[in-house]
């Protein structure tokens, strides 16, 4: 199985809707993070949790929530969905004691179109 | 975070070495050189990380210039699969907790 999983992995909605994409990890990792990828570019972090209690906004926020409801899972949302939310969407998970810090485990991705 | 310059793309043949430039000239004296590759938009994949001497493991070998403002990624015997973006990053050891900064990278295309 996936150390990392996100759920669903494709996704079509509407402008105006509430729609929330999920990730889970075995790894048992502290530090969990949520990029975008637009097409031909490189990938833009938006948020990230060093532990349950601990989150922060990453380089464009704007438009997005998150929630980490367990170490193993850290949710995003997109409380009203715009067109220019297109994107593939990534969770990558981080381990700050394996003494490799930049060392990142990414997920498989959800492709979210909003029409 | 110092800033990289990577070629848009390469191609190499398969079976050979494929080398894999990377820049930094502004890299400071705590900073790594990271590499990962994302294969046609599935998750980023590590390759291998070094501050100063090469590194080398089971996917690939960095060299790493003497005055560490530029690097070389290869990858020894590259096949149809290696064919990916590779990306070049630069963070400090405990860096990159907040997050990685991807570039463009590198579209390397193995040919048959």
């Amino acid at each position: 199985d996936a150390d990392v999983t996100q759920t669903p992995r494709n996704r079509i909605t509407k402008t105006g809707k509430r729609i929330m994409l999920e990730c889970s990890q075995t790894k048992g990792h502290d530090r969990m993070y949520w990029y975008r990828q637009d097409p031909g570019l490189g990938l833009r972090l938006i948020y990230y949790s060093f532990d349950v209690k601990d989150i922060n906004k990453g380089e464009i926020s704007d438009g997005y929530s998150v929630s980490r409801q367990a170490q193993a899972k850290f949710s995003l949302s997109l409380e009203s969905a715009i067109p220019n939310q297109t994107a593939l969407y990534f969770c990558a998970t981080s381990d700050p004691t394996s003494g490799r810090a930049v060392t990142q485990y990414f997920g498989p991705g959800t492709r979210l179109t909003v029409l | 975070d110092a800033k990289t310059t990577q070629p848009p793309s390469m191609d190499c043949a398969e079976g050979r070495a494929a080398n894999l430039p990377c820049n930094h000239s502004t890299i400071s004296g705590n900073e790594y050189v990271y590499w990962y590759r994302q294969i046609h938009s599935q998750g980023p994949q590590y390759i291998i990380h070094g501050l100063k001497n090469n590194e080398t493991n089971e996917m690939a070998s960095l060299i790493i210039t003497e005055d560490r403002k530029s690097s070389t990624l290869i990858l020894p015997h590259a096949t149809l699969r290696d064919t990916a973006v590779y990306y070049c990053i630069v963070r400090d050891s405990g860096g990159g907790a907040d997050g990685l900064t991807f570039g463009k990278g590198t579209h390397l295309i193995i040919q048959p």
